[in-house]
């Protein structure tokens, strides 16, 4: 596609439910980020794939959060049992390079999905 | 640990004036990539620069223009002849080296005053 997109752009959901977040990356793109931001802050890094190689996930807060991305194009956020605290805007982004020690590319978002928790 | 610091919170400038934004970085990396994006009041999140470690020149796009210092470990951004549509947040961004990730800093709200 034209940019990278995200869906649901809103999702409310009661503590306690499971939801799943998705992305469509740029075609091409092979690196796929994930981010939280919460507002006023500056995006909080959860994880990140080359092609569908999970490669740090050492930002996802704890085992309620997962992602995956099997065919190294779309990807999906899982948070399990949400709580209030889970609640922000979730970032994708997408980058056309392999990310890594010889070459960081620039990201491209998508425009966010938002979740709220009651 | 990676680390990218922008020590101001919030600034407001007068219209075409000139504005630095200030960003400091920790890493033990000898080769990293350090970015700026702005969000602005849509909210959505736009890439602005990105600069290589090794890169040895400093440059200008448009009004845009960064400063690179290794020995300050910082990468200031600047705008020159500021405008309204420049208002936003403004993020600086530290990825590449042994953590591969991008992380971002905090953010500075830049407020262009007509």
């Amino acid at each position: 596609g034209a940019g990278v997109s995200q869906s649901p752009r809103y999702k409310v959901t009661k503590r306690g439910q499971d939801v799943a977040l998705r992305c469509d990356p740029i075609s091409g793109h092979v690196s796929l980020y994930w981010y939280r931001q919460a507002l006023g802050q500056g995006p909080e890094f959860l994880t990140y794939f080359n092609y569908e190689a999970q490669q740090d996930k050492s930002g996802l807060p704890n085992d309620r959060f997962s992602a995956e991305r099997p065919e190294g194009s779309i990807s999906t956020l899982t948070i399990q049992r949400t709580e209030q605290r889970d609640s922000a805007m979730y970032r994708c982004a997408s980058s056309q390079t392999v990310q890594g020690y010889a070459n960081t590319g620039e990201l491209f978002f998508g425009e966010g999905s938002r979740l709220t928790v009651l | 640990a990676q680390k990218v610091t922008q020590a101001q919170t919030e600034i407001s400038v007068v219209e075409k004036e000139d504005v630095t934004l200030d960003c400091v970085y920790e890493t033990r990396d000898t080769t990293y990539y350090l970015f700026w994006y702005k969000q602005p009041p849509s909210g959505e999140l736009v890439f602005l620069i990105r600069r290589n470690s090794f890169d040895e020149q400093n440059e200008i796009s448009g009004r845009y223009s960064w400063n690179f210092q290794e020995s300050t470990s910082s990468f200031n951004f600047t705008i020159t002849a500021s405008q309204v549509v420049d208002s936003a947040v403004y993020f600086c961004a530290l990825g590449g080296g042994l953590d591969d990730k991008i992380i971002f800093g905090k953010g500075t709200r830049l407020h262009i005053l007509p």
